[in-house]
């Protein structure tokens, strides 16, 4: 168990209103990663983060942005949700070095609808 | 660009027939790492192995065994005596860039394994 939380695990809601998506941590890993996963695509990345404050984006970032205010919280905000967004939505971890480099740990996942 | 094909997007086996799962991979560093996980119906995503570019040993752990080819720029994944329980979405991933300390990844598509009783 990687200590990692997501909340919340389900949500619907309508288009054009802000979501946010939290991950939580609390085994100090430096590195977060923000996922989703749609048939057919497998898992793209949306926005990662190696430390706090210190953010960029990953393949499929358009319409989302990401805030790392403290090491155990990563937190995914869509600022207009689209019906486009819709999707299962992961958090991972990871270290940078050590026997356990580059291995992401994920979490639980949570499963989004917009309407 | 980084890209890993698995060609394979559904098997069908009935319980105790071997499979193999296959992983193609694209990437112009010397240096990365290859995985395989897991996701079983319950949905959660099970990190299974990771595979450095300079370890081309075989692995294998219980009934599940990996042969990694650089030659071929192949992981691929072998289920032996396959289970009901390996039923699951299983996703190859090679990191990005290389293998530096804040790598991302890089996901095929997966493939869907149902092992029939």
């Amino acid at each position: 168990d990687a200590g990692i939380t997501q909340s919340p695990r389900h949500k619907v809601t309508e288009t054009g209103t802000p979501v946010t998506l939290r991950c939580h941590q609390t085994e100090n890993h430096r590195y977060m990663y923000w996922y989703r996963q749609d048939p057919g695509h497998g898992l793209r990345l949306i926005h990662y983060s190696y430390g706090v404050k210190d953010t960029d984006k990953g393949e499929v970032s358009d319409g989302y942005s990401v805030s790392r205010s403290k090491t155990e919280d990563f937190l995914l905000t869509l600022e207009s949700a689209t019906s486009s967004q819709t999707s299962v939505y992961f958090c991972a971890i990871s270290e940078g070095a050590g026997v356990m480099k580059n291995i992401q740990y994920f979490g639980a996942g949570t499963r989004l609808s917009v309407l | 660009a980084q890209k890993v094909t698995q060609a394979q997007t559904e098997i069908s086996v009935v319980e105790k027939e071997d499979v193999t799962l296959d992983c193609v991979y694209e990437t112009r560093d010397t240096t990365y790492y290859l995985f395989w996980y897991k996701q079983p119906p319950s949905g959660e995503l099970v990190f299974l192995i990771r595979r450095n570019s300079f370890d081309e040993q075989n692995e294998i752990s219980g009934r599940y065994s990996w042969n990694f080819q650089k030659s071929t720029s192949s992981f691929n994944f072998t289920i032996t005596a396959s289970q009901v329980v390996d039923s699951a979405v299983y996703f190859c991933a090679l990191s990005e860039p290389g293998a530096g300390a804040n790598s991302k990844l890089t996901f095929g598509k997966g493939i869907t394994l149902s092992v029939r009783p």
